[in-house]
């Protein structure tokens, strides 16, 4: 009973690359929410998915930063042209579908996260 | 825009002690949740406990319990019999109804448990 994969653990790029960040949910889950925790602070939110839509991007950057959920695989965050400043550690987690549809009253379940560092 | 504050950044007890961490929170929503989450040195992020806002009695499992107050907007985490596994960043959360904006943390209190 797998739980939430996020992949990789460690992520190094060099200032101006790419990065891609992979989180598969629960089984089961359709709700997806993405969250950089910087250190010595709590997580922020950045995006809040379900099954090919975008419901909530309030917490992210407005340049450089995306996420999708696609019908088949993985939710993607995608950083552009990354910079020294986007190092952090980035948690995705995953929730059930709940009442109404939304994910607001099923507990939220979190992955290992992946740890980014920009050389 | 909701906002939660843990007032103590750093807590040290010694084990099988009780121990209270405090969190309040500020948010005009009426429906709303919330959660303590712990993240040991291994840094996954474990929900700990779970209160919704219109439930009166207190959540609690096993040795973790809350005292929730609605009307001061105070969510407080006790741990009883403290055990050396129990150190770890304990984050205080909301979440307003309907999941939109995510979850809330607070900037969390580092609890350390003395042998």
């Amino acid at each position: 009973n797998a739980g939430v994969m996020q992949n990789p653990r460690h992520l190094v790029r060099r200032r101006g690359q790419e990065a891609r960040l992979r989180c598969s949910p629960m089984k089961g889950h359709s709700h997806v929410y993405w969250y950089r925790q910087l250190p010595e602070e709590g997580l922020k939110f950045m995006v809040y998915l379900q099954k090919e839509n975008i419901i909530d991007e309030s917490g992210m950057p407005k340049e450089r930063f995306s996420a999708e959920f696609p019908k088949e695989g993985p939710s993607i965050l995608r950083i552009q042209q990354v910079v020294r400043g986007d190092s952090a550690a980035y948690f995705c987690a995953s929730s059930r579908s709940g009442t109404g549809g939304s994910g607001g009253n099923q507990p939220q379940h979190f992955g290992d996260g992946t740890r980014l560092s920009i050389l | 825009a909701q906002t939660v504050t843990q007032s103590q950044p750093e807590m040290s007890v010694q084990e099988a002690e009780t121990v209270t961490l405090s969190c309040t929170y500020d948010t005009s929503e009426n429906n709303y949740y919330l959660f303590w989450y712990k993240q040991p040195p291994s840094r996954q992020m474990i929900l700990v406990i779970r209160q919704e806002a219109y439930k009166q009695q207190n959540a609690t499992e096993n040795r973790f319990s809350v005292n929730f107050q609605k009307a001061a907007k105070s969510f407080s985490l006790k741990i009883s019999d403290s055990q050396l596994g129990d150190t770890a960043m304990y984050f205080c959360a909301f979440m307003k109804q309907g999941g939109a904006d995510g979850l809330t943390f607070g900037k969390g209190t580092h609890l350390i448990i003395q042998p």
